[in-house]
């Protein structure tokens, strides 16, 4: 299973972009990157997810490198509600699997 | 649209106690997931269902744990008898389908299980 690794902490300001990296190195090709997040007591939340282009919603982008090797989730404007979990995840093939990892804790200051 | 349910959100019994936790998916949903997760870390996958069909198990804890999904709806996610360790968030989530972006899998807020 394609395993990813993500820094464990971030801070950013309120109102600036948060740029989150992920790697997952040994994806393979028809391997999608999800993104969720968690905020506390809270479910995860599903925030976007691609295959090899980049992708944007009305939450956030996501750029996928060329060889896929690495992502990076985008949040443009963050806010104090941001603060969370953020999870990157590489699901295995068609079998449903979601694995998460340790995720990142983005803390966002006033 | 109304998102995943789940009930109880808390739940405190002493250790040797049965518990049971109930799941509603979103409507339309096919694929139904239970979750486990632990202080500090991301959820564990427990079993997947389609339909009524629990299609992966494999980490279910079969000599404590059991679940149910009749008429392929809701779903029923059992612990008898429930131990210290159990202590725990257990969460349900949902999707259309399986494979592609159908399998986008959608959360409910979790049952927070305390055995004492």
């Amino acid at each position: 299973d394609a395993k990813t690794t993500q820094p464990p902490s971030m801070d950013c300001a309120e109102g600036r972009a948060a740029n989150l990296p992920c790697n997952h190195s040994t994806i393979s090709g028809n391997e999608y990157v999800y993104w969720y997040r968690q905020i506390h007591s809270q479910g995860p939340q599903y925030i976007i997810h691609g295959l090899k282009n980049n992708e944007t919603n009305e939450m956030a982008s996501l750029i996928i490198t060329e060889d896929r090797k690495s992502s990076t989730l985008i949040l443009p404007h963050a806010t104090l509600r941001d603060t969370a979990v953020y999870y990157c995840i590489v699901r295995v093939g068609n079998t449903g699997k979601l694995i998460f990892g340790q995720g990142t804790t983005l803390q966002v200051k006033p | 649209e109304a998102g995943v349910v789940q009930s109880p959100r808390y739940k405190i019994i002493e250790k040797k106690q049965p518990v049971a936790f109930w799941c509603n998916p979103i409507s339309g949903h096919n694929t139904l997931y239970w979750y486990l997760q632990n202080l500090g870390q991301g959820p564990e996958l427990l079993i997947r269902y389609e339909n009524e069909e629990a299609v992966d198990d494999s980490q279910l804890p079969k000599d404590r744990f059991s679940a149910e999904r009749l008429k392929g709806v809701d779903s029923t996610l059992k612990i008898q008898p429930a131990e210290l360790g159990d202590s725990a968030v257990y969460l349900c989530a949902s999707s259309p389908g399986v494979g592609g972006r159908e399998e986008t899998q959608y959360f409910g807020p979790g049952t927070r299980l305390l055995v004492l």
